[in-house]
């Protein structure tokens, strides 16, 4: 499956480190998705873009930083972060971010902190 | 805000069995019901979807159900095969994706 892919698949980094993840998205939506999943918890929604305007911010910390250059290609640029932050991050995209609709999952991206 | 309860947080079966996943919700005004399957290592996917003017929906060997009055939702699958273990997550979104709220998840096993 390739509609919405993810690189790295795996990344460990330490505290002081820089590091971006990127998503891409080939099925021609306009709506594109940060979450975290960590062990026993919900998904945890962390930005929205909708035609490439970030439309929800659910008060996630400075040191996780999206970007979004167009509909098809979403980036999460990570600085400083804390072994706390490691969790699988999803990405996903659908048609439009206002409509209840179907997102698609990108394989995600298992980060380790140290 | 919305919560989303899932119970169990896991559930054994055997082959060829039924097995029953519960959520409930805290908004009354969640409109939008999806279910999703995420197998070991792999993305979720979407599997099938409800939303409130309807109080019933089946896909082959899955259907959901909902409540409105008593805010809560579940998750039916019978003949239950190995392939179906994974975990389950249920999600409940009163307008718009960006609006999703997801329960914390239910591994389900299949024992062959």
């Amino acid at each position: 499956e390739t509609g919405v892919t993810q690189t790295p698949r795996h990344l460990v980094m330490g505290m002081t480190n820089k590091k971006s993840l990127k998503c891409e998205q080939h099925l021609g939506h306009n709506a594109m998705y940060w979450y975290k999943q960590s062990a026993k918890k919900p998904l945890e929604l962390m930005f929205v873009y909708n035609f490439k305007e970030q439309t929800e911010n659910n008060s996630v910390p400075s040191r996780f930083s999206p970007e979004c250059p167009n509909s098809s290609h979403l980036f999460l640029h990570l600085h400083t972060l804390q072994p706390e932050d490691s969790a699988l991050y999803l990405c996903a995209s659908s048609q439009d971010g206002t409509l209840q609709e179907t997102q698609y999952f990108g394989p995600g991206t298992r980060l380790l902190v140290l | 805000g919305e919560n989303v309860e899932q119970h169990p947080s896991t559930l054994s079966v055997q082959e060829g069995d039924s097995a029953v996943i519960k959520c409930t919700y805290s908004d009354s005004a969640s409109n939008y019901f999806p279910w999703y399957k995420q197998e070991l290592g792999k993305r979720p996917q979407l599997i099938i979807d409800i939303r409130s003017n309807v109080g019933e929906k089946k896909d082959q060997r899955i259907a959901v159900t909902l409540n409105k009055t008593a805010k809560h939702f579940s998750l039916h699958i019978t003949e239950t095969q190995p392939e179906d273990s994974a975990v389950y997550f249920c999600a409940a979104s009163r307008g718009g994706a960006n609006n999703l709220f997801f329960g914390t998840g239910t591994r389900l096993t299949v024992i062959p």
